[in-house]
């Protein structure tokens, strides 16, 4: 079965310093990896996405993350913080289903990233 | 704006009480889902649709009914409702058949039930 470890349930940092949310995973073949940001109020928003190609992967608003198989591990990064990045992050696999139409998304319980001026 | 559009936004409920949860999306999306998120908690699914009239359970589907009788439409409905059922929920529509990571999600539902 598969599982995604949030190692963190909140991190504070100022702003203008580097960001670091850690993940790890569990899974019995090459996952799928996912990183989801959810503004107070908001629905989620697909940050970045794993699949198998590049093991460094760039997203959106300055935001990568890197897939370490060695560590299981998929934590994500961004250099320098910004006021707007406050929000809750979740780190997802995907789990596709023999049977039924949809990949399932199995998802850590969050990180809620603090940024302080 | 296109997109998905849940209503209401809040719902306070009496234990018992029933309710629908409306979900609505403009994109064509033949998959649709429905999760709730308990506080400190990531989604987990409730149902979901493959497309008009398929509907199927996901992983927590007790206590809640839904329907799919058109592409733009996926109510969800909660017929007695319990203190558990308090949550948040998410609607979502994919336009790809096994990406539901590429969901556009609505903006939430703030279910509470006392």
């Amino acid at each position: 079965a598969q599982s995604v470890t949030q190692l963190d349930s909140h991190v504070s940092v100022s702003e203008g310093t580097p960001v670091l949310l850690r993940c790890n995973y569990s899974s019995s073949y090459s996952p799928s990896l996912f990183w989801y940001v959810q503004h107070p109020n908001k629905g989620l928003q697909l940050l970045l996405k794993y699949t198998s190609a590049a093991t460094l992967v760039k997203g959106i608003n300055g935001f990568e993350a890197e897939f370490k198989k060695s560590e299981t591990s998929f934590h994500l990064t961004k250099p320098s913080a910004h006021m707007s990045d406050a929000a809750e992050y979740f780190c997802v696999v995907s789990d596709p289903q023999v049977s039924g139409g949809y990949n399932k998304l199995i998802f850590g319980a969050g990180t809620r990233l603090a940024v302080h001026p | 704006n296109a997109g998905v559009t849940q209503t209401p936004k809040f719902r306070i409920l009496k234990i018992g009480q029933s309710m629908t949860l409306q979900c609505t999306q403009d994109m064509n999306h033949n998959y649709m889902y429905w999760y709730r998120q308990d506080p400190g908690m990531g989604l987990k699914l409730i149902y979901y649709s493959v497309g008009a009239g398929i509907t199927d359970k996901g992983e927590v589907p007790n206590g809640y009914n839904v329907s799919r009788s058109t592409t733009e439409d996926f109510p969800l409905r909660l017929e007695l409702a319990a203190p558990s059922q308090t949550s948040v929920y998410f609607c979502a529509s994919s336009f790809l058949p096994r990406q539901p990571e590429n969901a556009f999600f609505g903006q939430g539902t703030r279910l509470t039930v006392v």
